[in-house]
């Protein structure tokens, strides 16, 4: 069964800081990797989608990459601001079901 | 394209009673999914339908719970004899169905069980 792995569990960082959030899945034989956010008590929202055959995806200031063969995928943020602040998490497809990650909470400070 | 629409987006009830939830997801999507979350926890898959069948159900899902989606639009999502466990974010999403589908979540229902 797919596995999906986000590290770290929580981020604090001052605003304007670049940052880094990590997912890792263990079985490589996924057809794409999305990244969504989440606000409290809200839906996820898509961020951005990395098929299988695609090295990386970009939306404005974020950067999505993905390594299939060490099963690792980075979302990149650059020049956090406070509304950036949310729940990032990553979901794995298999063909048939999403494997989601627990997430990574994320605070910019002002 | 108005997006996916769940309702209710709040149900508070008693121990005992049964709900239903409604999803309807975004009109050309033929893949239709029902998640459960739980505070500080991903998403937990529970079934998914394409089109009018569905085609898995989670093993973890307990038989009070049960799916449909009628001619292939909304779904709905009923808990029977509902439990204090039962308290969660209860999410539908849909996709086009290929190999490269983007998932696409609605606001979500919460359910509270007193």
């Amino acid at each position: 069964k797919q596995e999906v792995t986000q590290i770290p569990a929580a981020l604090s960082v001052p605003e304007g800081e670049n940052l880094v959030l990590n997912c890792s899945f263990t079985d490589s034989a996924i057809y794409n990797l999305q990244w969504f956010r989440q606000d409290p008590g809200k839906g996820l929202t898509s961020l951005l989608l990395i098929q299988s055959s695609q090295r990386e995806q970009t939306s404005g200031r974020l950067n999505a990459s993905l390594d299939k063969s060490s099963g690792r995928s980075t979302l990149y943020i650059a020049a956090s601001q406070p509304g950036d602040s949310a729940t990032y998490l990553c979901a794995a497809y298999t063909g048939n079901q999403f494997y989601f990650g627990t997430g990574t909470s994320l605070t910019v400070i002002p | 394209d108005t997006g996916v629409s769940q309702n209710p987006r709040h149900k508070i009830t008693k121990r005992g009673q049964n709900v239903t939830f409604r999803c309807d997801p975004i009109s050309e999507h033929n893949r239709l999914y029902w998640y459960r979350q739980t505070l500080g926890q991903g998403p937990e898959f529970l079934t998914y339908f394409q089109n009018e069948a569905q085609l898995e159900k989670s093993r973890l899902l307990s038989d009070r719970f049960s799916a449909e989606r009628p001619k292939g639009s909304f779904s709905t999502l009923e808990i029977q004899r509902t439990e204090q466990g039962d308290s969660a974010m209860y999410l539908c999403a849909s996709s086009l169905y290929a190999n490269t589908g983007e998932l696409f979540f609605g606001e979500g229902s919460r359910l509270t069980v007193l």
